[in-house]
């Protein structure tokens, strides 16, 4: 089965540089989250999209932007890096019910990226 | 404020033996709990979750959790441990009524360790 797709797998960048990220989600998932995983710790939500909108924001800095395309493909734009941004950023995607909160949604993670700021 | 814990950071069992990941829950509602297994280098895969229904849920490579609302906990069990189910497992909550959050808050972790 089609599972979620992230590109690049790695990316190694300067602080101060800008990087983008990107996430396929699996065919007919509507809905879109990005998390962030520093060196061992547990994921961290940082936003997430659903029908192309912005459906929740948690922990993501005023430096790191987001969108959902019309293909249901998201990008994550993460723009003066700094060494803490060094992390491993993993996508997910899930059906959303037409948005209901109530929804039983899964959701399905990708392989991540890992982006070193060096 | 929904918070998932996980009071172990290791678990070590041996082949063949049953083995329990455990994991605690804290949220004013009814919870929405996953439970997810990270191999090194990879992404988090699904095991299972539960919902509503029955208290004992089955999900894949023989996995199985157990709700129990009045301990709010959600343990993580094999009957009989292999040395591929190593990894890294994670716990994780959706607070069904908060209308600002559908994301899934994780807890720390358990690494699961299975000598042959």
């Amino acid at each position: 089965a089609a599972g979620v797709i992230q590109s690049p797998r790695h990316l190694i960048k300067e602080k101060r540089e800008t990087a983008t990220l990107k996430c396929y989600p699996i065919p007919r998932h509507d809905t879109v989250y990005w998390y962030q995983q520093g060196p061992g710790q547990d994921p961290q939500f940082l936003i997430s999209f659903y029908e192309k909108m912005q459906s929740d924001k948690g922990s993501i800095p005023d430096r790191f932007s987001a969108q959902q395309f019309s293909d249901y493909h998201s990008e994550l734009n993460m723009s003066s890096l700094e060494l803490g941004d060094s992390a491993l950023y993993f996508c997910a995607s899930s059906s959303g019910l037409a948005g209901r909160v109530e929804s039983t949604d899964t959701q399905y993670f990708g392989p991540g990226t890992r982006l070193t700021v060096l | 404020a929904q918070s998932v814990a996980q009071p172990e950071d290791q678990v070590n069992v041996a082949e063949g033996n049953p083995l329990t990941v455990k994991c605690t829950y804290s949220v004013s509602g009814n919870p929405y709990l996953f439970w997810y297994v990270q191999y090194p280098n990879r992404g988090l895969q699904f095991l299972l979750k539960y919902i509503t229904g029955d208290n004992l849920v089955k999900g894949s490579y023989g996995f199985e959790a157990e709700f129990n609302k009045s301990q709010t906990s959600f343990h993580l069990k094999k009957p009989s441990a292999l040395v591929s189910d190593s990894a890294l497992y994670f716990c994780a909550v959706r607070f069904l009524m908060d209308t600002g959050r559908r994301a899934l808050t994780f807890g720390s972790g358990t690494r699961l360790q299975v000598q042959p």
